[in-house]
Formats: C-alpha cells, structure tokens, sequence
C-alpha cells in the first residue's frame, strides 16, 4: 500500500511570492492534516480536512490557506511568502473517524521543504 | 503555552542498555498519546500509542508508560540498538468537535553508539 506522497520535496522562492504544496494520502484515509517544522518550534498544527471541509485549524495567520478534493487528495497554500515560512511542510492522513478507543493514528509524507530566500 | 514538552533535547545511551525518553503535558485533556520516530529527510514515523484509560503498552523492545496524575508519559527502549538513533517526538490529542489534532513536543535527539 502506498504512503503519503508530498510533492514537491524541495522549492526555493523568493520574499512575496506564494507556493502550494500538494498531498495525497494513504489510499482509503478521508482526513488530511498539515504541519510546519521548524527547528526552534518542533512540528506546529496548521490544519485539517476532512471529507473536503476544513475541520480544525491552528494558529497560522490567513497566509496559509488549503484545500481538499474528493479524492482526499490536498493542497496546501501559502500566500506573500516571509523569510520566516521557510520550513519543512508535513502532510499526514489517517482515517479521520477518531474517539477514545478507536483512535486513528496520522502517518507522515516525506514532507516538502520550503526555502524563502 | 507549549502543552507538550520534551525536556531534553538530546540522549545518548550505549548499544543493549535501556532508553528513556520522557514527555510532559499540561492539558488534562488529552486523552491519547503517540511517539513517532523521525530519521533525516524523513517524515515522523508512528512508533507506539498509549490511550488515557491504560498506563502501559508494549510492542516489542519499545514501551510507553503513562502516569495520568504527573501528566507524565516516558518511551522505554529495551535493548537499544544503533538504528535507533533518530529524534523522537511526543504527541498528544484530544477527541473535540469529531476532530483530533496532534500537538507535539520538540523533540529528543537519540543517540545510541555502538
């Protein structure tokens, strides 16, 4: 069974341009959620999509912006790019039906690397 | 606020001792609790789980214990082995609104020499 697929793996931009990034999860899983790496932040929560709806969101600024299409595949958009938005970007799919005993576990893409210069 | 915070940022333990890397969290609810491995240009790999109503799993060489009164888990590693020198992150969740996002600690940095 296939993984997570990021694509691309690298890009380089420059100040006030934007990018989007493209995921498609594991065969099967409806949910889709975003993460920025940073080494001074760890893995920071940018959002989730279910079922093509945006059901959670952290605390990015509306820059960052996604979507998903219904084949779960997802896209993730990052507008008047800053220095700062050079990150690793991290995909993750899982199921997306959770609770407290039939949790569903999130696997990780390779990730896109983003570099504003 | 970090809610999920891993205190050492490194370890290193020699090859067939025991591992441990430690975890806190501050929000009461969380109620499930992850490690994912991540090796270099690697996204995190899922390592073990633990749900809030049970204070130990185990998988092999690989152990999480969960003390729900210190908002305390630790990964136990019996016996480590090069290949595991990776950065391990903590994660934590809670079921809210049909959603779950992970919230993860920085990391720890293992090192386990030969």
């Amino acid at each position: 069974k296939a993984g997570v697929t990021q694509t691309p793996r690298y890009l380089i931009k420059t100040r006030g341009q934007q990018v989007t990034l493209s995921c498609s999860p594991i065969s099967g899983h409806r949910s889709v959620s975003w993460y920025q790496q940073t080494p001074g932040q760890g893995l920071q929560f940018l959002f989730e999509y279910f079922s093509e709806t945006q059901r959670n969101k952290g605390n990015f600024p509306g820059r960052f912006s996604g979507r998903q299409f219904s084949n779960s595949r997802s896209e993730m958009n990052v507008s008047t790019l800053e220095l700062g938005d050079s990150a690793l970007y991290l995909c993750a799919s899982s199921w997306g039906l959770g609770g407290v005993v039939a949790k569903n576990i999130q696997y990780f893409g390779a990730g896109t690397r983003l570099s504003v210069l | 606020d970090q809610q999920v915070k891993q205190n050492s940022p490194s370890l290193s333990v020699q090859e067939g001792r025991i591992s441990i890397l430690n975890c806190d969290y501050t929000n009461s609810m969380f109620d499930y609790f992850l490690w994912y491995k991540k090796y270099p240009a690697e996204g995190p790999t899922f390592l073990i789980s633990i749900s809030s109503i049970k204070d130990k799993n185990e998988d092999g060489r690989f152990t999480v214990f969960l003390n729900k009164s210190a908002k305390h888990l630790s990964l136990h590693i019996v016996p480590s082995q090069p290949g595991d020198s990776a950065v391990y992150f903590c994660a934590a969740s809670a079921f809210k609104g049909g959603s779950e996002k992970l919230v993860f600690g920085k990391g720890t940095k293992l090192t386990v020499n030969p």
